[in-house]
Order: C-alpha cells, then sequence, then structure tokens
C-alpha cells in the first residue's frame, strides 16, 4: 500500500444510486486530488484541494460533489451518474499544491455506471 | 496550456534490451517533471521525480533526464525485465501546481 488508501477498490452503481469515493493520507501532505481516468485519456483533474479549501473545480457536472473535512481525508461524492462516468478515480496527494512538490498516488477505485 | 505528449504510444522488447521512452512539453515554464508507473487496472506508483533545477535523477536501473529548453524529458530503463512491463506516464507541473498529463507508453518486456 502507498500513503495514500482509498476506497472502495471496485464499485458498481445504479445511474439512481447514491455512492461516496473515500481517500485517506497519513504523509502530513496539505494539498490533495481527485483525478478521472478514462480508457485511451490522459488523466483529466477534477478537483484540487489545497488545506482543505477547495482551490480548483475542472468544470466537472455537479453529480460528482467534493469533500475536504480535513487534510488527511477527501470524499467524493456520487449521485445520478451516466454510464459514461464509468472510469478509474485516483485520488493523490502533494506536500503543497505548488513549490514542485511530487504527487502520490493511491490505488484508485473503478467504477462502473450501470 | 501545457500540452504533454509520449512517444511511441507502445513499444515491445525482448528482455535485457535498454531503452528510451520519450516526453515533449509544450510550455518551458515547468516546475517539475515526474515519472510514474501505473499496472493494468491499478493506481500510480511514483518513479522519478525531477525538480525544475534540475537535469536528471536516478533510481536503481531508471535514469530521467530533464532538458526545459528543448520540453523533452526521457526515462532510460537498462537492461529491461519482464517485470518492466507496465504503462508509463510523464506528468509536468505547472507553478499553479496543476500535474498535466501525457497519455502513456506501454511497454512490454518479452522474456
Amino acid at each position: 500500500e502507498t500513503g495514500v488508501t482509498q476506497t472502495p477498490r471496485h464499485l458498481v452503481m445504479g445511474m439512481t444510486n447514491k455512492k461516496s469515493l473515500k481517500c485517506e493520507q497519513h504523509l502530513g501532505h496539505n494539498a490533495m486530488y481527485w483525478y478521472k481516468q478514462s480508457a485511451k485519456k490522459p488523466l483529466e483533474l477534477m478537483f484540487v484541494y489545497s488545506l482543505e479549501e477547495r482551490v480548483e473545480n475542472n468544470s466537472v457536472p455537479s453529480r460528482f460533489s467534493p469533500e475536504c473535512p480535513n487534510s488527511s481525508h477527501l470524499f467524493l461524492h456520487l449521485h445520478t451518474l451516466q454510464p459514461e462516468d464509468s472510469a478509474l478515480y485516483l485520488c493523490a496527494s502533494s506536500q503543497e499544491r505548488v513549490g514542485g512538490y511530487g504527487y502520490t498516488f493511491g490505488s484508485g477505485t473503478r467504477l462502473t455506471v450501470v | 496550456k501545457q500540452e504533454v505528449t509520449q512517444i511511441p504510444a507502445a513499444l515491445s522488447v525482448p528482455e535485457g534490451e535498454n531503452l528510451v521512452l520519450n516526453c515533449s512539453f509544450t510550455d518551458s515554464a515547468i516546475y517539475n517533471l515526474q515519472w510514474f508507473r501505473q499496472d493494468p487496472g491499478k493506481g500510480l506508483t511514483s518513479l522519478l521525480l525531477i525538480q525544475s533545477s534540475q537535469r536528471e535523477q536516478t533510481s536503481g536501473r531508471l535514469n530521467a533526464s530533464l532538458d526545459k529548453s528543448s520540453g523533452r524529458s526521457t526515462l532510460y530503463i537498462a537492461a529491461s525485465q519482464p517485470g518492466d512491463s507496465a504503462t508509463y506516464l510523464c506528468a509536468g507541473s505547472s507553478n499553479t501546481g496543476k500535474l498535466i498529463f501525457g497519455q502513456g507508453t506501454t511497454l512490454q518486456v518479452k522474456p
């Protein structure tokens, strides 16, 4: 396991369901990120949190709702998703948002929307 | 706007070969360049991080270089092994902290 833990590892949900993805890091990092990885596409940045404050929302539909209750935890709340939202969702953290620090990624949640 | 391109998209080599993966970026105002490895269906494992003031980093059989003036980074893998088979991703960080990824090079090392 890396220093960033994501749960669940796999999730299958219907389009009317509500579910949440969880990310936890114990690296003492101040910045956390959600990325989406779809087949045949580069990783897409979704949200950026710095010191628990959302600093970037990369034109993500409102059916994805992030939450960062403290610097160690990040959630992605999902509701009324579409089949095209099926992807690998990756959480990452870095010491600070700016300054050239490296990112540490979790193992991801493989989401399938049926 | 920073764009990152990786060539080739896929590579198949016999075991023992030395190989080079290429990464190019459009904006030379890059803060750092990070190489990752991704196994099928898994998350990303950081391999090497080259800070803006550095030109290269080495870890075991891996060596990564960064040339900001030409907008290029290379990942050199010495004496490749079947266990090196994976997708290799490069990502550049801007001064706003945003990490922009290439599409990756999928490497297969045949025994």
